[in-house]
């Protein structure tokens, strides 16, 4: 089946560092991957999309340049958090589309800004 | 807006006990609707969508317009049906975007 992998698993960085997050879909081709947060006991909350080529379409009260999103090619998607703060600290998750319209999600990475 | 709504945080049954985890959502169109479950210390996965109309591990769910409702059942729990369930709604022509309800919780006793 379709395998998206995430990295890393975790970081723990000091406040004001950056922090890259990578996601790929590992046997597919994926025009289109999602980025998304959730916080301890709740739900998966969708950050923006990301399209192969173009820019990322970000949600509604989630900041452009404070979440840097790249989807170089078809099996790459990056999420960059600039300038990280204690409050950036979360589990991002990653999912990958395939041709069926269908989303494979990767296992996360939990991020710890000190 | 689109919104999923999943009225229970956890949904405690014993083994061998019908299972309906709720799901009703507010769309005006027609929309797309998945169950995603999260075992322990796994990565979310896809259980079923409405369009395919199937039955996975036993599970199924009908997708009622009137009642803009989407449940998801089985007819006897196993143990093993333990993890996080998430009913999720994708828009049509924006972008396939998912929109989680806040998840249930299933325990399954023995």
């Amino acid at each position: 089946g379709a395998v998206v992998s995430q990295h890393p698993s975790w970081v723990i960085c000091k406040s004001g560092t950056s922090v890259k997050i990578e996601c790929r879909s590992l046997d597919f081709q994926a025009t289109t991957m999602f980025w998304y947060r959730q916080f301890p006991k709740q739900s998966l909350m969708l950050m923006a999309t990301s399209n192969e080529g173009s820019k990322a379409t970000y949600e509604q009260g989630v900041e452009k340049d404070k979440f840097l999103i790249n989807h170089a090619s078809l099996t790459l998607s990056t999420l960059t958090v600039t300038s990280a703060h204690p409050e950036d600290s979360s589990f991002y998750i990653c999912s990958a589309m395939d041709s069926q319209e269908t989303q494979y999600f990767g296992p996360g990475t939990r991020l710890l800004v000190l | 807006a689109q919104r999923v709504t999943q009225p229970e945080k956890l949904l405690s049954v014993f083994k061998g006990a019908p299972v309906e985890l709720k799901c009703n959502y507010s769309y005006s169109g027609s929309p797309e609707l998945f169950w995603y479950v999260q075992y322990s210390r796994q990565r979310l996965q896809l259980l079923l969508r409405h369009i395919s109309r199937e039955s996975i591990k036993g599970f199924t769910a009908d997708l009622n317009k009137g009642e803009t409702s989407f449940h998801l059942k089985k007819p006897f729990a196993q143990e093993e049906d333990s993890a996080m369930y998430y009913c999720a709604l994708s828009v049509p022509g924006g972008y396939n975007k998912l929109i989680f309800g806040a998840g249930t919780r299933l325990a399954v006793h023995p």
